[in-house]
């Protein structure tokens, strides 16, 4: 299994909802991220876990709370959103966060949320 | 900021015609890699180059690396209509190990 697995892949929500996003991966990868991307913008990252321990927060609102129960899947909590919260919001998985060894990161296909 | 800036914004070509794009950086980086993505859905890794290396190929795919100049350019070979995607680069900081993205480049392959 080469993939990372994200659900759903479209999400609205209203703005006093809590729904939250998965994703998964079976490579055996110990590191695993969160990016936010706006339309025709790069991703931005958000959240950073290694050995299922958050390493990074971006100055993430907590709005956005991350959880990562186990080694293989990654959860984003939301609650509160806002409108311009509204994103593709994308999970990656890397062999090891400060070391890619040559194959980068592998991207889920995303969760496109829309807050209304 | 360590982010890349990459020019072009946008790039139009005739189908078999090669296409290169830059991307400049700020800061030192342990590597930097090309991402693929096709119509604002998942991230594809192309090829990573380390700071080290100056040169790498990947099938019709050319990576260079000029650590001095803090840039990078990304050449597709005889570019196919399925090539029509945004490209963006990306570098994984000296000491923070963030991978922070580019602003990216659109490239659009005409048959």
């Amino acid at each position: 299994d080469t993939e990372v697995t994200q659900t759903p892949k479209h999400l609205v929500m209203g703005m006093t909802n809590k729904k939250s996003l998965k994703c998964e991966q079976h490579m055996g990868h110990r590191a695993m991220y969160w990016y936010k991307q706006k339309a025709k913008k790069p991703p931005e990252l958000m959240f950073v876990y290694s050995y299922e321990k958050l390493s990074i927060n971006e100055s993430v609102p907590s709005r956005f709370s991350p959880e990562c129960p186990n080694s293989s899947l990654l959860n984003l909590h939301l609650h509160a959103l806002q409108p311009e919260d509204s994103a593709l919001y994308l999970c990656a998985s890397s062999q090891e966060w400060s070391e890619p060894y040559g194959y980068g990161y592998t991207f889920g296909s995303g969760t496109r949320l829309t807050v209304v | 900021s360590q982010q890349g800036e990459e020019d072009p914004q946008a790039l139009s070509i005739q189908e078999g015609e090669n296409a290169t794009m830059n991307c400049s950086y700020k800061t030192s980086i342990n590597n930097l890699q090309w991402y693929r993505q096709n119509s604002g859905r998942g991230l594809v890794h192309l090829i990573l180059i380390r700071s080290n290396e100056r040169e790498k190929h990947s099938g019709r795919l050319r990576v260079t690396l000029d650590t001095s100049k803090k840039s990078s350019s990304l050449l597709i070979t005889a570019s196919r209509a399925a090539d029509t995607a945004s490209y963006f680069c990306a570098t994984d900081g000296w000491s923070s190990y963030k991978l922070i993205f580019g602003s990216g480049t659109r490239l659009l392959v005409r048959p």
